[in-house]
């Protein structure tokens, strides 16, 4: 399975952008790039994912390097909610539809 | 909609006893898994299932079993609890391939 590198933490101070950084160098031509995020005590949860563009929802966008060798979630202005584990992930479908997680980076938001 | 729902939320089980983990969806998806989380690491996957009767292993499946009758439920059974499976059980499901996997809230469990 393609891997994923992300830093282990990260820090923000409120309703400042966030940029959360992903490597994905030996991703395959049909690897989609997740993106999930885990609160405190709570289930992961979905937040975007894309193939080839950029692509943003309401709770965040997504860019993707040409190479799609690296990838950057943007949190647009940061709360003190969006303080999570985001995980990036890889995830092929078709018969590799298994999502591995690793440990993700821990965002820390400031007031 | 309920979405994923995991019953329990805790539990503490003595070594050597079996308990069953339930997992009950009403989004009609096909794809179920299992994961766990040791504390400050990330998922692991269990089993998962791609249908009803259909399953297969993961990760690490070792002291686990699973089935998979109907397309709403999908049990994790603990035979001979061992404190290595104190642990945080997430449940999740998925309709396609590369869509999107929803998590129910967790069981967290405790071997003592």
């Amino acid at each position: 399975d393609a891997k994923t590198t992300q830093p282990n933490s990260m820090e923000s101070n409120e309703e400042e952008p966030v940029h959360l950084p992903c490597n994905h160098s030996t991703i395959s031509g049909t690897d989609y790039i997740h993106w999930y995020r885990q609160l405190p005590s709570q289930g992961p949860e979905y937040v975007i994912h894309g193939l080839t563009s950029n692509v943003n929802n309401r709770m965040a966008s997504l860019a993707i390097a040409e190479d799609r060798k690296s990838s950057t979630l943007i949190l647009h202005r940061a709360t003190l909610r969006d303080a999570a584990v985001y995980y990036c992930i890889l995830n092929s479908g078709g018969s590799n539809y298994k999502l591995t997680f690793g440990k993700g980076t821990l965002l820390t938001v400031n007031p | 909609n309920a979405g994923v729902t995991q019953t329990p939320k805790f539990r503490i089980l003595k070594i050597g006893q079996s308990m069953t983990l339930q997992c009950t969806q009403d989004m009609n998806h096909n794809y179920m898994y299992w994961y766990r989380q040791d504390p400050g690491m990330g998922l692991k996957l269990i089993y998962y299932s791609v249908g009803a009767g259909i399953t297969d292993k993961g990760e690490v499946p070792n002291g686990y079993n699973v089935s998979r009758s109907t397309t709403e439920d999908f049990p994790l059974r603990l035979e001979l609890a061992a404190p290595s499976q104190t642990s945080v059980y997430f449940c999740a499901n998925q309709r396609g391939s590369t869509d999107t996997q929803y998590f129910g809230p967790g069981t967290r469990l405790t071997v003592l």
